[in-house]
């Protein structure tokens, strides 16, 4: 069971547009965290919410935490070639465990 | 300090060998993280440390695999007797704290490959 569902997984846009990607469940956590990976390396943390409805901003990309605390969005402005990545989402559900859930990804492409 | 160091950084090994995996966290953080990803999957969470000690680990942790941490710096994964299905990216992670506001800092994790 996948705790964590991302849409789209995969999304192809040109350079410039805007885009929006999901991060969704059922449970609530602790707090939810994105990732940005790159082939063959780990992933890199962008941002933490922990906050039910908190919104985020990283120079363009908006991170927003449900009120509910059980899902996230990422919106990218004005993309760039360099936002070409996996983008992972992960959970942490509290009560002590300290493991992340994550989800399965999506993988960005920015063309020029 | 570099961030979290992973070794090696591939392993191709014959199926029914044991490997060991190596990782040197941030020197500052006191909890370290294992995680394994395969093709297509976000990474899965295996187990953590606090300082020395093991406090979690997951189910998929089989009695073939053994993390240590000994002196609550590096940190060593072991699988023995491998098979084909633990073909995958193992990840190390460390934090300063628990991960609910700071987040990890992944390393570039260690490739195997079981042939």
């Amino acid at each position: 069971t996948q705790l964590l569902e991302q849409s789209p997984q995969f999304l192809s846009i040109q350079e410039g547009e805007n885009l929006t990607v999901y991060c969704n469940s059922s449970s609530v956590f602790s707090s939810l965290q994105w990732y940005r990976q790159e082939p063959g390396e780990g992933p890199v943390l962008l941002v933490t919410v922990v906050t039910g409805g908190e919104v985020k901003k990283l120079k363009r990309l908006t991170f927003q935490f449900g009120d509910a605390r059980k899902d996230s969005s990422l919106h990218i402005t004005a993309a760039q070639t360099g936002d070409t990545g996996l983008y992972l989402c992960a959970g942490v559900k509290g009560g002590g465990a300290d493991g992340l859930t994550f989800g399965k990804g999506t993988h960005l492409i920015i063309q020029p | 300090d570099t961030g979290v160091s992973q070794n090696p950084r591939h392993k191709i090994t014959k199926r029914g060998q044991n490997v060991t995996f190596r990782c040197d966290p941030i020197s500052e953080h006191n909890r370290l993280y294992w995680y394994r990803q395969t093709l297509g999957q976000g990474p899965e969470f295996l187990t953590y440390f606090q300082n020395e000690a093991q406090l979690e680990k997951s189910r998929l942790l089989s009695d073939r695999f053994s993390a240590e941490r000994p002196k609550g710096s590096f940190s060593t994964l072991e699988i023995q007797r491998t098979e084909q299905g633990d073909s995958a990216m193992y990840l190390c992670a460390s934090s300063l704290g628990g991960a609910r506001l700071r987040g990890y800092t992944f390393g570039s994790g260690t490739r195997l490959t079981v042939v």
